[in-house]
């Protein structure tokens, strides 16, 4: 059974770096692709951005110049990491595996996140 | 990046109705298109993909259909535990994009 379980702080101060984790039991990181989702409260879903293979990514145009996905096979945990939040960074993140590209099947439980002095 | 448009933002229905809800893409996504369900304070989860394709878990009450710019998820009849709000999602061109969402909710 795959499982996906968020961690971090779930507070950050604005103009500093949001930082979670992913861990992931159940299937090894190695394969597939591993999202990471976001929902501000109340409000729709925008896809943050996937690794994938060893160490290839994808990024959302609108978050690229703050954003860093990274993975330790080791530890079967990929991570984000989100530059110089605001108040708009504001959300519940979700990491999620795809094994169809595009296709999240695996969800975490999700982590809210906000972003206030 | 692609927009999807889904309708109505609330249906509002009782058990044992049929639901249709809509997504409509500002270009065409073929047939990539998935739909999800979510429930309060809960991750989405994925009911169907690729436009048509149910996914593990779900019963054969919906269905998807729809290719091009126009999607459609039909609930045959509703059961209590159908009411959640409904997301689509295309998967053609990054940044893959999400709709707004519609929630169904008890009449």
């Amino acid at each position: 059974q795959v499982q996906l379980q968020e961690s971090g702080p779930g507070l950050v101060k604005p103009s500093e770096t949001l930082s979670l984790i992913c861990t992931v039991s159940g299937v090894s990181i190695s394969s597939d692709y591993w999202s990471w989702i976001r929902q501000p409260p109340g409000k729709g879903l925008e896809w943050i951005g996937y690794i994938y293979y060893s160490e290839n990514t994808n990024y959302n145009p609108s978050l690229q110049s703050r954003v860093t996905i990274s993975k330790d096979t080791s530890k079967n945990q990929f991570s984000l990491s989100l530059r110089s939040v605001t108040a708009a960074d504001t959300a519940v993140y979700f990491c999620a595996r795809q094994i169809v590209e595009g296709v999240p099947l695996d969800w975490g439980q999700g982590t809210l996140v906000a972003v206030s002095s | 990046e692609i927009v999807l448009t889904q309708s109505p933002a609330t249906l509002s229905l009782s058990p044992g109705e049929r639901a249709t809800l809509s997504c409509r893409a500002s270009q065409s996504v073929r047939s990539y298109l998935a739909w999800y369900q979510q429930k309060p304070g809960q991750a989405p989860r994925l009911l169907i993909y690729d436009a048509t394709h149910r996914a593990t878990g779900f019963p054969a009450r919906f269905s998807g259909s729809g290719s091009g710019t126009d999607f459609t998820l039909t609930i045959s009849s509703l059961e209590p535990e159908d009411f959640a709000v409904y997301y689509c999602q295309q998967r053609d061109t990054w940044p893959y994009t999400f709709g707004q969402g519609t929630k169904l909710e008890i009449k």
